[in-house]
């Protein structure tokens, strides 16, 4: 099985700060990744797929880029709605897999 | 509109078989490219992948929990059931079933459309 290892597992930031996390899998992916958020209680959302594709609806200041093993998710001029807990997942093979999840909370 | 929902029992002991229904709304699983997801979530942990099906009845499961899982469906119902044996403590969680979709080859699949989850405790 293909592990995703994601970091950090938390951060603080304020609003209007440009975030950066990193996901990163035991084995060559290509783009074959998504990014979901997920806030406290709800199901995850997806943001982004094929590692840079944003989903119809998800606002331009999310972004996502890499390949083969190493991945980021960006958020360039954080939200108050941003505060929630994203998640990498590799659909390069099954069973899918998803990353321990990286926890931005407020500053 | 596209929606997953998730019904099944709250609790269940020890030992138990866990019996979870996703009856879902707006899209064909006989479609190509479709299939129907289960995934769950310990409070507080990671989301961990379970099991798919496809319209043609193609079925796959996680490596670690292959022998206790049985995903179906009711095409007429429009309904995907998951079935866990032995539960025990550790299984407690959110369980989410999700639309798994493919944009193209390039972009392999994803879950585009979740249902709210079930909370399923499992008392010893």
């Amino acid at each position: 099985d293909i592990q995703m290892a994601q970091s950090p597992s938390s951060l603080s930031a304020s609003v209007g700060d440009t975030v950066t996390i990193t996901c990163r899998s035991s084995q060559a992916i290509s783009t074959y990744l998504n990014w979901y958020q997920q806030k406290p209680g709800k199901a995850p959302n997806l943001l982004i797929y094929a590692a840079s594709i944003l989903q119809i609806g998800v606002p331009s200041r999310f972004s996502g880029s890499g390949s083969g093993t190493d991945f980021t998710l960006t958020i360039s001029g954080l939200q108050p709605e941003d505060f929630a807990t994203y998640h990498c997942q590799q659909n390069y093979n099954t069973p899918r897999t998803f990353g321990q999840g990286t926890k931005v909370e407020v500053k | 509109q596209v929606t997953l929902r998730e019904s099944g029992p709250a609790l269940v002991k020890s030992t138990q078989t866990l019996t979870v229904t996703c009856t879902f709304s707006g899209f064909s699983l006989s479609t190509s490219g479709m299939r129907v997801s289960w995934i769950r979530q310990p409070p507080g942990k990671a989301l961990e992948w379970l099991a798919h099906i496809d319209g043609d009845d193609n079925k796959f499961y996680t490596t670690s929990l292959k022998t206790r899982l049985t995903v179906s469906k009711d095409t007429s119902k429009d309904q995907v059931v998951l079935t866990m044996t032995n539960m025990e403590p550790a299984d407690t969680g959110t369980y989410y079933c999700a639309r798994a979709t493919v944009g193209a080859p390039i972009t392999g699949w994803f879950f585009d459309f979740w249902g709210q989850g079930t909370l399923v405790t499992v008392s010893s």
